[in-house]
């Protein structure tokens, strides 16, 4: 089982919708949870970082986290062709933030 | 600030020959990593350093693969020698303690 699991996709969602993107991961003991997003041919940014249970929302962008089931998720409001992006789901593991990534999800949103 | 800063950003090389990729990481950042991207594996962390001092190597493929980081603003991640399967795209990121991972712009590897 992989550390860090997401859909590969592609997610297909158009303008203006909301995107959902899912994450699981094994580590219980994990603390922090980060969404990160690439373009193509570009390197990893941060989008979001979530540490409580619960929601977490930045302007059109809402990060999830449920310990119990191991699962985070990132909702995109009111989607926009520009985020079209592969989207990173971290996870801390261990000290000294070593994050493991999820292999991503590629969002493709259509106007 | 500069960010992070890899070099070289595309490197072809033969198979057998040596290749060192390099990174300065953002100034005053105390933790390093350095990331191989593949389409067929994603995203793996090969190593990190804390305060220049190799923490976590278990990632690094084998013992072609050597990483250094001789003081806190430069490191060094080479392969001798090279395989044609080494190819990917080599990222450099840093930290300040827990804080957000700063990633480069990626080293790009091609091994003929």
């Amino acid at each position: 089982q992989k550390e860090v699991e997401q859909n590969s996709g592609p997610l297909s969602v158009p303008e203006g919708a909301i995107a959902s993107l899912n994450c699981t991961y094994s580590d219980r003991g994990s603390q922090s949870f980060f969404w990160y997003r690439q373009y193509s041919g570009k390197s990893p940014e941060l989008i979001m970082f979530i540490y409580s249970n619960g929601d977490k929302e930045d302007g059109r962008f809402t990060a999830q986290l449920n310990k119990a089931s191991q699962y985070v998720s990132l909702l995109i409001r009111d989607s926009q062709p520009s985020d079209s992006a592969t989207y990173l789901c971290a996870v801390n593991s261990g000290g000294y933030n070593k994050l493991i990534f999820g292999a991503g999800t590629r969002l493709a949103v259509h106007p | 600030d500069a960010g992070v800063i890899q070099s070289p950003r595309h490197e072809v090389t033969e198979m057998g020959q040596e290749v060192t990729l390099r990174c300065k990481p953002i100034s005053g950042h105390n933790s390093l990593f350095w990331y191989r991207q593949t389409m067929m594996r994603g995203l793996e962390l090969l190593i990190y350093f804390n305060n220049n001092v190799p923490i976590d190597d278990s990632g690094m493929p084998e013992d072609r693969f050597s990483a250094k980081m001789p003081n806190a603003s430069f490191s060094t991640l080479k392969i001798q020698p090279s395989e044609p399967r080494d190819s990917a795209v080599y990222f450099c990121a840093s930290s300040l303690g827990a804080g957000e991972l700063f990633f480069g712009e990626g080293s790009r590897l091609t091994v003929l």
